[in-house]
This record gives structure tokens, C-alpha cells and sequence, in this order.
């Protein structure tokens, strides 16, 4: 089935620990999205890629890195220098914009992060 | 900078009451406009996309409409049932494929 996975769903991280958060798609989507996700909150975004070897910076893009080397792939690691991890992180992609059918982004089920 | 607003950001209503969901954006050069519902610690699923030079969209019970020159949409869910008790939000794609979302709508919909 055509998708978007995200993984893993849960993880958690010590202080001072980079960790990377996965996010695949089989959509042939070329425009990928970060979202993070407080509690009560809307989605703010983090990184965003509209073609391979492409990205973006979001509105919150201190203290996170992405990588686009492949159409499928859009990995994001969230490095020690990001202060208050803890989020729900979700994952879109999307055909670009200029596509005359069929603009829809569809997400992933999302990776809870905590800091231990 | 786009800012998408979505008031009110609670809704509590009566089952069979319809709902009506509001968002605001500050800029009108969009492609497209989307909701979607998310339900309590998932993703988010597609509701209704609406391309720039559309005026509405209908699915079922759904209606969303579009006024791109006012930077408005609504969402209109008919004779609502407790089943569509979710958090509502709408996202708007605008240059450089940017998806910009607002706040939500949490709706409970009570028996």
C-alpha cells in the first residue's frame, strides 16, 4: 500500500543524545515536511524539502538537521543543542505544488520523543 | 509571513448540532487549502483539500469553502455525532511548497 511511515513511534533520549527520527514514503512525493507538535498545541514546522538534495529551513529549525538523499527518505535528527525536545514529530509529504491534480499532503502516525 | 489562524479553538456542541469551523490566513497567494482531522496522540488524516481557484469541496457530511480574497475558509460538518469528536486543522500551501498550519479546533460532540 502506498503510505508514509514514520519510525520508531516511541523513543526516548538522554540529555546531551542526538537522535534521528525516520520518515519514509512510497508516494513519489518530491516535497517532504517536519512538524513538531506540543501538547494542547498547533504544528510548527521544522524542515522542509521540495525536491532531493533540497531542504529548507522551517520556523523552528534550531537545534534539528535533515537530510534529503533520496525521494523516499527525509530522516530528522534532533541534536543536543535543541533545549526542550519533548514533542510529537510528524511527518508530510506531498507532490509540489504546480502538479495539476492531486496536491493533497498526507502525514505519517507520528514518533513521540521524550527526554529521560 | 503566512499566519493561519483557527478560532474558536474549543467547540462543544450537542450531537446532531452542525458545526462550523473557522480559519483565517494572512495571506492570499495560496495553491490550496486543508483540513484534517487528528484524533488524540496520531497523525493527521485529510479531510478535504480545496485548490486556490475552488470555492468549495464536499465529502459526505463535509463541506469546506473558500474565499481566497478574504482569507477565509470554513468547515461545515452536518448533524454532528459524537464519532467526530477530534481536533480539526486546517493547513495552507503557499510559494516554495510551504505548508503553514493553524492552531486547531479541539470539538467534543456530546451524546
Amino acid at each position: 500500500d502506498g503510505g508514509i511511515t514514520q519510525s520508531p513511534k516511541y523513543l526516548f533520549r538522554k540529555e546531551g543524545q542526538n537522535v534521528t527520527l525516520s520518515c519514509e514514503q512510497n508516494l513519489n512525493h518530491d516535497a517532504m515536511y517536519w512538524y513538531r507538535q506540543d501538547p494542547g498545541q498547533g504544528l510548527r514546522l521544522i524542515y522542509y524539502s521540495q525536491i532531493v538534495n533540497d531542504f529548507q529551513k522551517g520556523d523552528i529549525a534550531e537545534g534539528y538537521s535533515v537530510s534529503r538523499e533520496k525521494k523516499e527518505s527525509f530522516p530528522l535528527t534532533v541534536t543536543s543543542a535543541q533545549k526542550n525536545p519533548t514533542a510529537f514529530y510528524l511527518c508530510a509529504s506531498s507532490p509540489r505544488a504546480g502538479v495539476p491534480l492531486n496536491t493533497e499532503a498526507f502525514f505519517g502516525q507520528g514518533t513521540r520523543l521524550t527526554v529521560v | 509571513k503566512q499566519e493561519v489562524t483557527q478560532i474558536p479553538a474549543a467547540l462543544s456542541v450537542p450531537e446532531g448540532e452542525n458545526l462550523v469551523l473557522n480559519c483565517s490566513f494572512t495571506d492570499s497567494a495560496i495553491y490550496n487549502l486543508q483540513w484534517f482531522r487528528q484524533d488524540p496522540g496520531k497523525g493527521l488524516t485529510s479531510l478535504l483539500l480545496i485548490q486556490s481557484s475552488q470555492r468549495e469541496q464536499t465529502s459526505g457530511r463535509l463541506n469546506a469553502s473558500l474565499d481566497k480574497s478574504s482569507g477565509r475558509s470554513t468547515l461545515y460538518i452536518a448533524a454532528s455525532q459524537p464519532g467526530d469528536s477530534a481536533t480539526y486543522l486546517c493547513a495552507v500551501k503557499a510559494a516554495g511548497n510551504k505548508l503553514t498550519f493553524g492552531g486547531g479546533t479541539r470539538v467534543l460532540v456530546k451524546p
